[in-house]
């Protein structure tokens, strides 16, 4: 599966959007973009997948660039619950299912 | 959504003891399930892929014989951590991937995890 590489830390205003980006140059055409977060002391929690199209739903959307090479997640009215560390998973989807967690980015959201 | 529970959500053992934690899958069949651990301020490591009726798949690295895995049914695996030490302590996470789920955000659902501490 291909690497990822996520600033480690960022802050963002409470009912601002939040634009998380990650960088996976060596991905391949049949590898996704997951994206996970983790409240502190919880089981990770999905938030988005997408493959080449830009993707929505109710908890976000995710932009991947048109080379998929890097990808952003947006929050888009960050509050305080969204504090957490988020992952961006590049994976093939094989029969294996694994998820390999890298260490993430990890968002404070300020009042 | 699918839930996956945890059971104990923290322990507290004797260096030596052996503690099983259970995952469970409430509401739906998990065809497989996985086993993470995460040390403080660290990230998630996957340590086995149980599935149901077979043995498990360990990560390099990971001792089988002291991480005794059992996933006898659809809906429950155990992680057994035996003659703990102190240097198991950690956040133990299970997910399970329900049985002939779409991929996506039915992939796997993550339990709470379960905070041991070995003493």
């Amino acid at each position: 599966d291909a690497k990822t590489t996520q600033p480690p830390s960022m802050d963002c205003a409470e009912g601002r959007a939040a634009n998380l980006p990650c960088n996976h140059s060596t991905i391949s055409g049949n590898e996704y973009v997951y994206w996970y977060r983790q409240i502190h002391s919880q089981g990770p929690q999905y938030i988005i997948h997408g493959l080449k199209n830009n993707e929505t739903n109710e908890m976000a959307s995710l932009i991947i660039t048109e080379d998929r090479k890097s990808s952003t997640l947006i929050l888009p009215h960050a509050t305080l619950r969204d504090t957490a560390v988020y992952y961006c998973i590049v994976r093939w989807r094989s029969n294996d299912y694994k998820l390999s967690f890298g260490a993430g980015t990890t968002v404070t959201v300020r009042a | 959504g699918a839930v996956v529970s945890q059971h104990p959500s923290w322990v507290i053992c004797k260096s030596g003891t052996s503690v099983k934690i259970e995952c469970r899958s409430l509401d739906f069949q998990a065809t497989t399930m996985f086993w993470y651990r995460q040390f403080p301020k660290q990230s998630l490591m996957l340590m086995a892929t149980s599935n149901e009726g077979s043995k498990a798949t360990y990560e390099q690295g990971v001792e089988k014989d002291k991480f005794l895995i059992n996933h006898a049914s659809l809906t429950l695996s155990t992680l057994t951590v035996t003659s703990a030490h102190p240097e198991d302590s950690s956040f133990y996470i299970c997910s399970a991937r329900e049985r002939g789920g779409l991929a996506g955000p039915y992939e796997q659902y993550f339990g709470p995890g379960t905070r041991l501490t070995v003493t």
